[in-house]
């Protein structure tokens, strides 16, 4: 089955610096989206993307949807200790395939 | 409060004694879909299901099975779990398969021996 690189697999970073990671598909896809997962807990939705060349923020979390359509983004501003978890990106065409596929994830520490 | 649910939480098991994980969404949801994550893997999709008595098979459907008879619930069934099976198993529910972000349960750990 196909899966989104996502990059970087692991970051150690001090609070208060700023965060980025990236997926890549062969495919393109119709919806990207974001999601963040705690120890012991289910993946909760960060950004939902639905359109080329989106830019979409939430709070100090911002992403965007490739131009391309292959690729997809997601900063964080100003991290802060909660912030620490794996965050993962997901991509979706429809249109008669539904398949939700997932990144690999990026785990994200933060050195004290 | 919206949420899905889905039992159990933890299962140790053996080899090839049939089990069923449910699941069961109260949000009135359409699309329903089962993940296993693994180190290293992600989340990898082994179905899903765009509404009632239509379900269709994800990246990593071999040796599982899901029905769905009512839009609320949408089971996983190992009719002969494996240990390659031993995994952290995830039920989501969005309100349409079309982009709609999903909602995922807190998660079920299953060990085969």
């Amino acid at each position: 089955g196909q899966q989104l690189n996502q990059s970087p697999q692991s970051m150690f970073i001090q609070e208060g610096e700023d965060v980025s990671m990236n997926c890549t598909s062969s495919s393109i896809f119709n919806t990207w989206l974001w999601y963040k997962q705690d120890p012991g807990e289910g993946p909760v939705l960060l950004i939902a993307l639905y359109k080329a060349g989106e830019l979409t923020s939430n709070g100090r979390l911002t992403a965007q949807f490739g131009t391309t359509r292959k690729d997809s983004f997601l900063n964080i501003s100003a991290s802060i200790p909660s912030d620490v978890g794996i965050y993962f990106c997901a991509g979706q065409y429809y249109f008669g395939n539904e398949k939700l596929t997932f990144g690999t994830g990026t785990r994200l520490t933060i050195i004290p | 409060e919206a949420q899905v649910t889905q039992n159990p939480r933890y299962l140790i098991t053996v080899t090839g004694k049939k089990l069923t994980v449910t699941c069961s969404q109260n949000m009135n949801h359409e699309y329903m879909s089962w993940y296993r994550q693994d180190p290293g893997l992600g989340l990898r999709q082994i179905y899903y299901s765009m509404n009632v008595e239509a379900t269709d098979k994800g990246d990593v459907p071999e040796g599982y099975k899901v029905s769905r008879k009512e839009k609320r619930n949408f089971p996983l069934i190992l009719e002969s779990p494996s240990p390659n099976q031993t995994s952290l198993y995830f039920c989501a529910s969005s309100r349409t398969g079309n982009g709609q972000p999903q909602h995922f349960g807190d998660g079920t750990r299953l060990s085969i021996l």
